[in-house]
C-alpha cells in the first residue's frame, strides 16, 4: 500500500480565517512534506519533517505553519493567507528523508486551496 | 547544484504512436531520478525511478527510461500511447540539503493524445 490521504480535497476560505490541511499515511514513513503547486507549474517544496522534526523550511512565510504530531500525521495550519496562496497543496512522504537513502516520495492527492 | 531540465513544455502525439518526454540533468554527484504523472486535478504518482544498476529502468503504465550518464539524460518513452495518457509529466532529482533530501523537478511536460 503506497497511499498518502489527504483532507479536505477543496477548501475556501477568506484572508482572515484560520483552517487547517491534513495528511496521513501508513506506511511506516518516517519522512514527510508539503509542497505548494501553481497552475501549470511543478510543485514547489515547503516543509520537510524527518522523524517528527522539521528538517528543511523553504524560507515559507508565517502563516503557513506545520505540525507532526507523529509519524503518520502531517497537518499545515492556515492564517491570514492571501489570494496568491491559492495553489494545491500537495502532501508526501517517504522512507527515511536522509542523505545517504534512495528515498521515494509518495504523493497525495492535494488540497486544492482558495482564498478569497 | 543539482537540477532537471525538461526541453519540451508540450508534446502533441496521436493515438498508438511512440513517444520520447526529454529530461535533462545536471549534477556533479551520485543521482537519483525519477519520473511522475499528474492527472488532470490530481496528485503526482510514480511512473519509474532511476536509482543505480541497470540503465533501462521500466515503469507502470508501459513506460520505461534510460539512464545515460555521457549525455546526462533520462528521457521517457512509451512505445504506443492512448488516450488515458494525457497528463503532465515531471522529472525529478534527489538533492540533499541539511542533512535531508528534496526532490528538485522540470518545469513539466505536458502531454496530449489526439485521436
Amino acid at each position: 500500500d503506497t497511499e498518502v490521504t489527504q483532507t479536505p480535497k477543496h477548501l475556501v476560505m477568506g484572508m482572515t480565517n484560520k483552517k487547517s490541511l491534513k495528511c496521513e499515511q501508513h506506511m511506516g514513513h518516517r519522512a514527510m512534506y508539503w509542497y505548494k503547486q501553481k497552475a501549470k507549474k511543478p510543485p514547489e517544496l515547503m516543509f520537510v519533517y524527518s522523524y517528527e522534526k522539521l528538517s528543511i523550511n523553504e524560507s515559507v512565510p508565517s502563516r503557513f505553519s506545520p505540525e507532526c504530531p507523529n509519524s503518520s500525521l502531517l497537518n499545515l495550519h492556515l492564517h491570514a493567507l492571501q489570494p496568491e496562496d491559492s495553489a494545491l497543496y500537495l502532501c508526501a512522504s517517504s522512507q527515511r528523508g536522509l542523505a545517504g537513502n534512495t528515498d521515494t516520495q509518495y504523493f497525495g492527492p492535494g488540497t486544492r486551496l482558495t482564498v478569497l | 547544484a543539482q537540477s532537471v531540465t525538461q526541453l519540451d513544455s508540450q508534446v502533441p502525439v496521436f493515438e498508438e504512436a511512440p513517444v520520447e518526454l526529454r529530461c535533462n540533468y545536471s549534477s556533479s554527484v551520485s543521482v537519483y531520478l525519477f519520473w511522475y504523472v499528474q492527472y488532470p486535478n490530481q496528485g503526482l504518482q510514480l511512473l519509474l525511478k532511476y536509482l543505480s544498476g541497470s540503465t533501462l529502468v521500466k515503469g507502470i503504465n508501459g513506460f520505461e527510461a534510460e539512464f545515460n550518464k555521457s549525455q546526462t539524460s533520462f528521457h521517457l518513452r512509451k512505445p504506443s500511447v492512448h488516450i488515458s495518457d494525457t497528463a503532465e509529466y515531471f522529472c525529478a532529482v534527489t538533492l540533499i540539503i541539511q542533512g535531508a533530501q528534496k526532490l528538485v523537478f522540470g518545469q513539466g511536460t505536458r502531454l496530449t493524445i489526439n485521436p
